[in-house]
């Protein structure tokens, strides 16, 4: 298995545009997860889905950030419109969620700067 | 809801000495308590885990102490080499999935 995904890996845009960060969970897992990771407030969850249901979203700075899951192998988090304190590392995680198995596993983050 | 306390933010090692990375968390009935590696451009990944009804557990040169009454867990890490250098999150867990991160602590080890 190639692990989780995500594309793309660096994103360079400037303030007031959309920006759609896009990642591919392990296939079969039940449970995924969008992350921000910034050198002030660290590793933060904003969303997380199961069965591609939106479970809790509270993490979900404004209502600027949104997230879907179409499908199992699928899941988007788009930012409209964009700002410079959105700059940070993204980070989409998947977890099996059956068998007692509690693992995330995390995609190598897309690094978006706002300018 | 859960917040966890992770310490010392930097810790520097002698290759071949130990490192021990120290956590507390707020929420009593926090179940699970993971450490992930985070090495430089990549994304955190587990090197392990404790469940709440767990004291300790041990995997090679890393272990995990789990001390339920004071709320405070702690990674250990012993026979330290270069390729330990990373940056170590520990997290915990209440009930479902949604973990809450410490932040985060840079580990260098000097060759």
């Amino acid at each position: 298995d190639a692990g989780v995904i995500q594309s793309p890996r660096h994103e360079v845009t400037e303030m007031g545009q959309e920006v759609t960060l896009r990642c591919k969970p392990i296939s079969g897992h039940d449970y995924l997860f969008w992350y921000r990771q910034t050198m002030m407030r660290g590793l933060e969850l904003l969303i997380y889905f199961n069965n591609n249901v939106p479970i809790d979203d509270s993490g979900m700075p404004e209502d600027r950030f949104s997230a879907k899951m179409p499908n199992a192998s699928f899941s988007t988090l788009k930012i409209q419109p964009s700002e410079p304190r959105d700059s940070a590392v993204y980070f989409c995680a998947s977890s099996p969620g059956t068998g007692g198995v509690n693992e995330q596993f995390f995609g190598p983050g897309t690094r978006l700067t706002v300018l | 809801g859960e917040n966890v306390e992770q310490h010392p933010s930097t810790l520097s090692v002698q290759e071949g000495d130990s490192a021990v990375i120290k956590c507390t968390y707020s929420d009593s009935a926090s179940n699970y308590f993971p450490w992930y590696k985070q090495e430089l451009g990549k994304g955190p990944q587990l090197i392990i885990d404790i469940r709440s009804n767990v004291g300790e557990k041990k995997d090679q040169r890393i272990a995990v102490t789990l001390n339920k009454t004071a709320k405070h867990f702690s990674l250990h890490i012993t026979e330290t080499q270069p390729e330990d250098s990373a940056v170590y999150f520990c997290a915990a867990r209440v009930g479902s999935y949604q973990l809450t991160f410490g932040k985060g602590t840079k580990l260098s080890v000097i060759p």
